[in-house]
């Protein structure tokens, strides 16, 4: 399985700024990546999926990176808002067809 | 679309009783469902994955007598905690998947043995 990881400190970000978050996993490269927003208490809910082949995907304020050299993927929030505080997640696909290994998270915390 | 729906949210058990989650794809079939267990602020650990009218495979470490897991219909997984100890207390949370490598969770359901 792979090693992930995800920075265990929190996020503090100003409303508006760009929070940016890494995910770096240790083995081989997965053919696709995706990103997870979790609120406490509750299941994650799935955001974007990057392939292999793709070196950046958006949605909306959202923006993921995928560097399959560096091991490391890249999620961005612009112009955050306080409705974006969250841990969010980071996923690889694992050994088998859509089973997946998840990072610990990251939350992000934005302020006003 | 795309709701996965869980229940109990909540459940407090004593030791040594069952408890029965059920998950279920409310709009649209699941081919597969799979189940993990979270800790705070851990990562999401997958316990099983599950098929409709298959038995579940179970990853390493857990134990499939301990974690029935019943997939009866393309809609509807269902995790019984047997024996259910302290050590078992946690956040477990469901998932559903169709052909498109998104994977739809559940709410999750708290788990507290006493």
């Amino acid at each position: 399985s792979q090693k992930i990881e995800q920075n265990s400190e929190a996020l503090n970000i100003q409303e508006g700024k760009t929070a940016t978050l890494t995910c770096n996993y240790t083995n081989y490269s997965p053919a696709y990546l995706q990103w997870y927003r979790q609120d406490p208490g509750r299941g994650p809910v799935f955001l974007l999926l990057i392939r292999e082949n793709e070196k950046e995907k958006r949605k909306e304020r959202l923006k993921v990176t995928f560097d399959t050299t560096l091991k490391q993927s890249l999620f961005h929030i612009t112009a955050s808002q306080p409705a974006d505080s969250a841990t969010y997640l980071c996923a690889l696909e694992a050994d088998s067809w859509g089973k997946f290994q998840f990072g610990a998270g990251t939350q992000v915390v934005v302020t006003p | 679309g795309a709701v996965v729906s869980q229940h109990p949210s909540r459940v407090i058990c004593k030791s040594g009783t069952s408890v029965k989650i059920e998950c279920r794809s409310l709009d649209f079939q699941a081919t597969t469902m799979f189940w993990y267990r979270q800790f705070p602020k851990k990562s999401l650990m997958l316990m099983a994955t599950s098929n409709e009218g298959s038995k579940a495979t179970y990853e390493q470490g857990v134990e499939k007598d301990k974690f029935l897991i019943n997939h009866a219909s393309l809609t509807l997984s269902t995790l019984t905690v047997t024996s259910a100890h302290p050590e078992d207390s946690s956040f477990y949370i469901c998932s559903a998947t169709t052909d498109s490598y998104e994977q739809y969770f559940g709410p999750g359901t708290r788990l507290t043995v006493t």
